[in-house]
């Protein structure tokens, strides 16, 4: 079965730093990955997401996330965060499933901005 | 165009009764998922639908149940309901496989 591991609950950034958020994944076949964004008491945002192709995906809001088989990695990065990047992230692995994907998807990163 | 939508935003129910939560689709979306997610965690699998036929489910009771409308809209329901059912329930539709999904701003369920 397919798993994902976000393996930082928490982060803490100053505004105008760069920021990495790690998801390593588990799964047999070639996965569909995915980001999203979810604000305070809000459903989720697709930022990006990778299906086949170039491995470095560009996404909204100036994020972007390089799929690394060899590490079974997707991580998401961006050169300069901005205070209203602040929100939990989460990071999905897409399966088929009848014929669309199911997700399933890591227990999330929640990022904190400080001036 | 309007997002996925979904009624109402917030309730609460007592431990045994039943509930029904409804979701509307983008114009043209035949796909609608249902996930569960419990507050800390992210979201779960609970039921797939397209073209008004279940595609999948996820490890959850036969308490949960969701049927698809010709309209594409579809209900989640829950009986029985116990305190632990308490969560965001997010509905997501999608227009073709490997477009992605798009969430609605989700029900939050209290169960007192």
């Amino acid at each position: 079965a397919q798993s994902v591991t976000q393996p930082d609950i928490h982060i803490t950034v100053s505004e105008g730093a760069s920021l990495e958020l790690r998801c390593n994944y588990s799964y047999g076949a070639t996965p569909y990955l995915f980001w999203y964004v979810q604000s305070p008491g809000q459903g989720l945002q697709l930022l990006l997401k990778y299906f086949s192709g170039d491995t470095l995906v560009q996404g909204i809001k100036g994020f972007e996330a390089e799929f690394k088989r060899s590490q079974s990695s997707f991580n998401l990065r961006k050169p300069s965060v901005h205070w209203s990047d602040a929100a939990e992230y989460f990071c999905a692995v897409g399966v088929e499933f009848f014929g669309n994907e199911k997700l399933t998807f890591g227990t999330g990163t929640r990022l904190t901005i400080i001036p | 165009d309007a997002g996925v939508t979904q009624s109402p935003t917030h309730l609460i129910k007592t431990r045994g009764q039943q509930v029904t939560l409804r979701c509307s689709p983008i114009s043209g979306h035949k796909s609608v998922s249902w996930y569960q997610q419990v507050l800390g965690q992210g979201p779960q699998f609970i039921f797939q639908y397209y073209e008004k036929e279940e595609r999948g489910r996820g490890n959850f009771p036969d308490r949960f149940s969701a049927r698809q409308f010709p309209n594409y809209s579809s209900e989640l329901n829950v009986n029985a309901l116990l305190l632990g059912d308490s969560a965001l329930y997010l509905c997501a539709s999608s227009l073709a496989k490997r477009t992605g999904y798009t969430f609605g701003s989700g029900t939050r369920l209290t169960v007192v």
